[in-house]
């Protein structure tokens, strides 16, 4: 089916551990990101990529690495897994290369990452 | 910088009742405004987007929000609060001068409003 696809959608690891969520778009949309999202905090930017082999860092990058070697793929992996990163993580992706265009985001469902 | 905040973590209504939720937004340039709703255990989707065609905007499921320049707000209005609405809200923002690597659009996101709708 076509859309943005994360997985796992449920994830529990032990501290020091890596671990690394998927998400797969079907719309070759250029960009892509990754977010995390903590109550009180909304939405944090973690890394985007504007296209293959081009990514950047959001607001909270610390402790997590992104690759993005095919359009339709962008991997978060977080080297060494803490508590503090406990949090539901989402991938979006946007068709816009275009400064101020008016495209949205479109989500994937998440992935309850649970560190313990 | 562009920014959002939305006002009231935390809304509950009657079912039936006027919703209306809040967003005033922070821009040095003529933005792009969102409002998305998240139901539990699901990503983010888009409600409505306002794009400087028109003011009021409508969106899905009985929804309009309208931007207001002098006031910098865009809030989020149903006439009729239905059960179904529960969920969180999520304004955001979009303008010119937050550009990211490769000339993209950058949103920025409220910290959101969870609505009850109560019987």
């Amino acid at each position: 089916d076509a859309g943005i696809t994360q997985s796992p959608r449920y994830k529990i690891t032990e501290t020091g551990r890596q671990v690394t969520l998927m998400c797969h778009q079907t719309w070759s949309h250029s960009y892509m990101f990754w977010y995390r999202q903590d109550l009180g905090h909304g939405l944090r930017l973690i890394y985007y990529s504007a296209a293959a082999d081009i990514t950047d860092k959001g607001e909270v990058p610390d402790g997590y690495v992104v690759s993005r070697s095919k359009t339709e793929n962008f991997p978060l992996t977080l080297e060494s897994a803490t508590r503090s990163q406990t949090s539901v993580y989402f991938c979006a992706s946007s068709e816009s290369a275009r400064t101020g265009d008016s495209y949205g985001y479109t989500f994937g469902s998440g992935t309850r990452l649970t560190v313990v | 910088a562009q920014s959002v905040t939305q006002l009231g973590s935390h809304v509950s209504v009657s079912e039936g009742a006027l919703v209306l939720l809040r967003c005033n937004y922070s821009s040095s340039v003529p933005p792009y405004l969102f409002w998305y709703v998240q139901y539990p255990n699901q990503g983010l989707q888009l409600l409505l987007k306002y794009t400087s065609a028109a003011t009021l905007v409508k969106g899905i499921n009985g929804f309009e929000a309208e931007f207001k320049k002098s006031e910098t707000s865009f809030h989020l209005t149903k006439p009729s609060a239905h059960m179904s609405d529960a969920a969180e809200y999520f304004c955001a923002v979009s303008a010119s001068t937050t550009i990211l690597t490769g000339g993209g659009n950058k949103l920025t996101f409220g910290t959101g409003t969870q609505l009850k709708v109560e019987l």
